[in-house]
C-alpha cells in the first residue's frame, strides 16, 4: 500500500492561502491522490483527488509533481472555517468495487484570525 | 452532491446490550460501503467492507461476531454492535461510494455516530 507523509501541523493566517504538503514516494501509477478534511466531530468531507495533472474546484487546488511522488493541497484564502484536519490518502486498489480508503495521521490546520 | 445519512449521530447504552447504527446512501445507489472507527485524538481506522448482497470483508483484528454488518438493499448498511463494553465506546462513521466497478469517483461520508457504553 502506498503509504502518505504529513506535518503533523500548520497554521495559516486568516485570508492567506494555506498550503499542505503530502509526501507519497511509493505511489503507484494508477493511484490517485485524494484529499478529505475532518471537522471536529464530524465525518470526513471529500476535497478534491488527483492522478497526475494538477486540478482545482470550488473548495481548493491540487498540485502534483511530475514524478508524483508528492502533492500540495492549496485553499486559496483560509477562514476560520477551514480549520480542520486535512487526510492525504492514496487510494488502495484491488479492483473492482473493493478499492477502500486508508486514513493516515494527517495535518491539523488552525486557521489564525 | 452526494448524501450519507447515519442514524442515531448519538447514543448511550448499558454494558452488555447491543446498539445498531443505520447508514444510507439518500441520493444515490452504494453497492459497497465502509464502516469506520475512531477513537479520540486518533485517524479514522478502517474496520469493514460492507457488501450489498454478500458477506462483509473485515480488517485485521476486527471481530465479525462483534460488528454484525448487514447491507440488505443499495441504500443501506447497518452495523450492529453486540455486547457493547465500555471499551468499544467511539466515534463510528461509514461512508459510500456512488457507482460500481474501478472507479475514481470519491467516497462520501456520513456525519458519525458517537457511541457512549455505560
Amino acid at each position: 500500500d502506498a503509504k502518505t507523509t504529513q506535518p503533523p501541523s500548520m497554521d495559516c493566517a486568516e485570508g492567506r492561502a494555506a498550503n499542505l504538503p503530502c509526501n507519497h514516494s511509493t505511489i503507484s501509477g494508477n493511484e490517485y491522490v485524494y484529499w478529505y478534511r475532518q471537522i471536529h466531530s464530524q465525518g470526513p468531507q471529500y476535497i478534491i483527488h488527483g492522478l497526475k495533472n494538477n486540478e482545482t474546484n470550488e473548495m481548493a487546488s491540487l498540485i502534483i509533481t511530475e514524478d508524483r511522488k508528492s502533492s500540495t493541497l492549496i485553499l486559496p484564502h483560509a477562514t476560520l472555517r477551514d480549520t480542520a484536519v486535512y487526510y492525504c490518502i492514496v487510494r488502495v486498489a484491488y479492483g473492482g468495487a473493493t478499492n477502500k480508503l486508508i486514513f493516515g495521521t494527517g495535518t491539523l490546520l488552525a486557521v489564525q484570525p | 452532491g452526494a448524501v450519507v445519512s447515519q442514524h442515531p449521530s448519538r447514543v448511550i447504552c448499558k454494558s452488555g446490550t447491543s446498539v445498531k447504527i443505520e447508514c444510507r446512501s439518500l441520493d444515490f445507489q452504494a453497492t459497497t460501503m465502509f464502516w469506520y472507527r475512531q477513537f479520540p485524538k486518533q485517524s479514522l481506522m478502517l474496520m469493514a467492507t460492507s457488501n450489498e448482497g454478500s458477506k462483509a470483508t473485515y480488517e485485521q483484528g476486527v471481530e465479525k461476531d462483534k460488528f454484525l454488518i448487514n447491507h440488505a438493499s443499495l441504500t443501506l448498511s447497518t452495523l450492529t454492535v453486540t455486547s457493547a463494553h465500555p471499551e468499544d465506546s467511539s466515534f463510528y462513521i461509514c461512508s459510500a461510494r456512488e457507482g460500481t466497478g474501478w472507479n475514481n469517483s470519491p467516497l462520501h461520508f456520513g456525519n458519525g455516530t458517537r457511541l457512549t457504553v455505560t
